[in-house]
């Protein structure tokens, strides 16, 4: 594909509601991140895939967040009982491959909880 | 774990004058050092990167320095243009050992006309 797209865009959802974030990565990337970006601050590191391998998880804030990637291309962040202080933009990046270095980044998605 | 550090915070220049952003990381370890350029409900864009083994890199009105002993790097940008208006983010990776990104808090660029 032309970039890392994601979906949806906007997310508002109700305190203890459950959300699905989506990621497609650039096609052919084999390494994947997801990043949490609280407003006004960099992103922060939640986990990274390569292929269908979650190789590291340890940015996850809680077991209420889950990802997947199945196949090793589109990838999902799970997040149960979803609670204020989840509220953020949730970016995800993919690049060719291990030490390849250049993240390309998907335009986020920002999840609202009320 | 790595920390970097990021200043200013905020940055204003004339059009045309040359803007600096300096980072400092803690890990020695650390060995890719990129740039990011995040405009208003976009994700950050890949605008210059550097490795460990290069001490100076340049791109058109952007460059990076890099100084390992020190271990801090820092991006130039010359002849600002209004366009250039953006958050930029540093990070560190100590790549192929874990490739994430450990991102600094940004820096705000304002390029006046």
């Amino acid at each position: 594909g032309a970039g890392v797209s994601q979906s949806p865009r906007y997310k508002v959802a109700k305190r203890g509601q459950d959300v699905a974030l989506r990621c497609d990565p650039i096609s052919g990337h084999v390494s994947l991140f997801w990043y949490q970006q609280a407003l006004g601050q960099g992103p922060e590191f939640l986990t990274y895939f390569q292929n269908e391998a979650q190789l590291d998880k340890s940015g996850l804030p809680s077991d209420r967040f889950f990802a997947e990637r199945p196949e090793g291309s589109v990838s999902t962040l799970k997040i149960q009982r979803t609670q204020q202080e989840d509220s953020a933009v949730y970016l995800c990046a993919s690049t060719r491959g291990t030490g390849s270095g250049d993240q390309y980044f998907g335009p986020g998605t920002r999840l609202l909880v009320l | 774990g790595e920390n970097v550090e990021q200043h200013p915070s905020t940055l204003s220049v004339q059009e045309g004058d040359s803007a600096v952003i300096k980072c400092t990381y803690s890990d020695s370890a650390s060995n890719y050092f990129p740039w990011y350029k995040q405009e208003l409900g976009k994700g950050p864009q890949l605008i210059i990167d550097i490795r460990s083994n290069v001490g100076e890199k340049k791109d058109q009105r952007i460059a990076v320095t890099l100084n390992k002993t020190a271990k801090h790097f820092s991006l130039h940008i010359t002849e600002t243009q209004p366009e250039d208006s953006a958050v930029y983010f540093c990070a560190a990776s100590p790549l192929y050992n874990t490739d994430k990104l450990i991102f600094g808090t940004g820096t705000r660029l304002q390029v006046f006309p």
